[in-house]
């Protein structure tokens, strides 16, 4: 069983501060896809990413993949309250038996107040 | 517009009564996708279909049974419901297995 931890599960910050989420896992991914979700809706994908060393960049978002495509990260610069969400991790495969299977981190709360 | 379209939304029901979720795509995507989610265990895939006919289990497939004759319907069905598969369903879809999903807005099932 493939998983993804995700680190830290909440995170509390002022307006204007930087922030990073971490993904990390013992497995490689054919790719790392990064999600955010409001309450009571779906997950909306930010950004896939599907090369080692890769650096997505999305606005004030940052997204990397580590080069040996185990682990990723999401680096916000001057966080704004509607930042404020759960941003999700999730680690796909492209081959072999578990072509099509997602494997989801826990998530990580994120609160940016004013 | 396109997206991921489930119903219901909100759903409560006894134990042991069949029901069936449905989901529907108009991306004319090949790869769609069930999971459940539930605090402190995050999203775990049920089933995944890579086409037509073709359907694989995913992390929690227990319970739950799907079928994919059509390429844009792909419902989640429940045979005999049980209190521990209250949760938050979602079903996705994608162009390619292991890339970005589109997700549908949810369905909250009760099962009391």
């Amino acid at each position: 069983t493939q998983l993804l931890e995700q680190s830290p599960q909440f995170l509390s910050i002022q307006e204007g501060e930087n922030l990073t989420v971490y993904c990390n896992s013992s497995s490689v991914f054919s790719s790392l896809q990064w999600y955010r979700q409001e309450p009571g809706e779906g997950p909306v994908l930010l950004v896939t990413v599907v090369t080692g060393g890769e650096v997505k960049k999305l606005k004030r978002l940052t997204f990397q993949f580590g080069d040996a495509r185990k682990d990723s990260s999401l680096h916000i610069t001057a966080a704004q309250p509607g930042d404020t969400g759960l941003y999700l991790c999730a680690g796909g495969n492209a081959g072999g038996t578990s072509y099509g299977k997602l494997t989801f981190g826990q998530g990580t709360i994120l609160t940016v107040h004013p | 517009e396109a997206q991921v379209t489930q119903n219901p939304r909100y759903l409560i029901t006894v134990t042991g009564k069949k029901l069936t979720v449905t989901c529907s795509q108009n991306m004319n995507h090949e790869y769609m996708s069930w999971y459940r989610q539930d605090p402190g265990l995050g999203l775990r895939q049920i089933y995944y279909s890579m086409n037509v006919e073709v359907t694989d289990k995913g992390d929690v497939p227990e319970g739950y049974k799907v079928s994919r004759k059509e390429k844009r319907n792909f419902p989640l069905i429940l045979e005999s419901p049980s209190p521990n598969q209250t949760s938050l369903y979602f079903c996705a879809s994608s162009f390619a297995g292991g890339y970005g999903y589109t997700f549908g807005s949810g369905t909250r099932l009760t099962v009391v």
